[in-house]
């Protein structure tokens, strides 16, 4: 059962403008949330993450939206980039729980175009 | 440091032979991940180590797999015997204490 969900599996963005990447999930309780970025034959790398006691956390070009009562998350990536043309991932996990235990939804295939 | 290092980084074989991957995490990380990535399911955790000691086995999809992490340094993900539906790419992440995990460039597995 996908408790993490990312219902685009592609988005094509213009060099220059916003991209944004949404994320939903449907337990409660978890309670930290990141963003993965993947290229061809490479690992996941770690992007930008955040606490459910905020709503917002940024770093340079990348800001991450947390909607609790929605159970959604965005982010957004301005201004876009050539190479921010990846796969993106969205994880979410429980201090609850096992520390590292993540969910992932099954990314969005993103492409900056010139 | 070299990050996350996997071996094989591709690996074809045929139905019912056993498979080992392998993993070499960051040094001084206590925490180690083997995750499988498919087109059906995405990306899942199968197990995780901490200090060596399995902690979660609970993605692991069968008796079919098991994980070993004999020292800090070294853990190996065997299948036996392997099937056609095993076929994915196999990722292997470190990570230290609370902080975020770092993925090796995983192994593509085919069985044939």
């Amino acid at each position: 059962d996908q408790q993490v969900k990312q219902n685009s599996p592609s988005l094509s963005v213009q060099e220059g403008r916003i991209s944004i990447l949404n994320c939903d999930y449907t337990n409660s309780m978890f309670d930290y949330f990141l963003w993965y970025k993947k290229y061809p034959a490479e690992g996941p790398t770690f992007l930008i993450s955040i606490s459910s006691i905020k709503d917002k956390n940024e770093d340079g070009r990348f800001t991450v939206f947390l909607n609790k009562s929605a159970k959604h998350l965005s982010l957004h990536i301005v201004p876009s980039q050539p190479g921010d043309s990846a796969v993106y991932f969205c994880a979410a996990g429980m201090t609850t729980d096992s520390w590292g235990k993540l969910q992932f939804g099954a990314g969005t295939q993103v492409v900056v175009t010139p | 440091d070299a990050g996350v290092i996997q071996s094989p980084r591709h690996e074809v074989t045929e139905m019912g032979q056993e498979v080992t991957l392998r993993c070499k995490p960051i040094s001084g990380h206590d925490y180690l991940f083997w995750y499988r990535q498919t087109m059906m399911r995405g990306l899942e955790l199968l197990i995780y180590f901490n200090n060596n000691v399995p902690i979660d086995d609970s993605g692991m999809p069968e008796d079919r797999f098991s994980a070993k992490m004999p020292n800090a340094s070294f853990s190996t993900l065997k299948i036996q015997p392997s099937e056609p539906r095993d076929s994915a790419v196999y990722f292997c992440a470190s990570g230290q204490g609370e902080e975020t995990q770092y993925f090796g460039p995983g192994t593509r597995l085919l069985v044939l």
